[in-house]
């Protein structure tokens, strides 16, 4: 069975200072995983997927994920926070077999502080 | 940019009374899916929908719960008999082919209050 696990609940940092959110999935088949955020009041936008490909894979608004197979991680990373990058980060996997069940993390609430 | 819509953006409902959430999918999208977010809690599938048909659908999507596509363009989750443990946002969302690797796009949700 599928499951992501979002290792922290709240990250705080600085604005200017660099952006991790940690990732783990389980997976049975070669996952697909991707990265949401909603802002407050917003609904749920992309903001990059891996399917196969390239295992660093580039998203909007400078953010950047690596597939680590062998680590089972799929980290979202941004090199300089921005005020509005605060947030909530949604890690998500979706098995090949699967029509739509995507399996969502508890998700991260990401601040920023000036 | 396209993008999936749902009415209404909150709703209050008495318990036990039938709740209809509307959405509008985008417009070349085929794949039609709701989920749900109970307040500090993950986001859960619901059903997914292809074809006028249900494709696949969660534990939770019970006979309390029914999908439809009216028309051609939009898609509608109804409860029946809602429960306070009922009360969450549902997201409607929509892709172009089956989710796997696939973008799914979702809407701002529908906040359902059951009091």
């Amino acid at each position: 069975a599928q499951s992501v696990t979002q290792l922290d609940s709240h990250v705080s940092v600085s604005e200017g200072t660099p952006v991790l959110l940690r990732c783990n999935y389980s997976s049975s088949y070669s996952p697909s995983l991707f990265w949401y955020v909603q802002h407050p009041n917003k609904g749920l936008q992309l903001l990059l997927k891996y399917t196969s490909a390239a295992t660093l894979v580039k998203g909007i608004n400078g953010f950047e994920a690596e597939f680590k197979k062998s680590e089972t991680s799929f980290h979202l990373t941004k090199p300089s926070a921005h005020m509005s990058d605060a947030a909530e980060y949604f890690c998500v996997v979706s098995d090949r077999g699967s029509q739509g069940n995507l399996i969502f993390g508890k998700g991260t609430k990401l601040s920023v502080k000036p | 940019e396209p993008e999936v819509t749902q009415t209404p953006s909150h709703q209050v409902t008495q318990m036990g009374q039938e709740v209809i959430l509307r959405c509008v999918p985008i417009s070349n999208h085929l794949y039609f899916y709701w989920y749900r977010q109970i307040l500090g809690q993950k986001v859960e599938f619901l059903v997914s929908f292809y074809n006028n048909e249900i494709s696949e659908k969660s534990e939770i999507f019970d006979d309390q719960f029914s999908v439809e596509r009216p028309d051609g363009s939009n898609f509608t989750l109804k409860i029946r008999s809602t429960k306070l443990e009922d009360s969450a946002m549902y997201f409607c969302a929509s892709s172009e082919d089956r989710a796997s690797g696939n973008t799914i796009y979702f809407g701002e949700g529908s906040w359902l209050t059951v009091v």
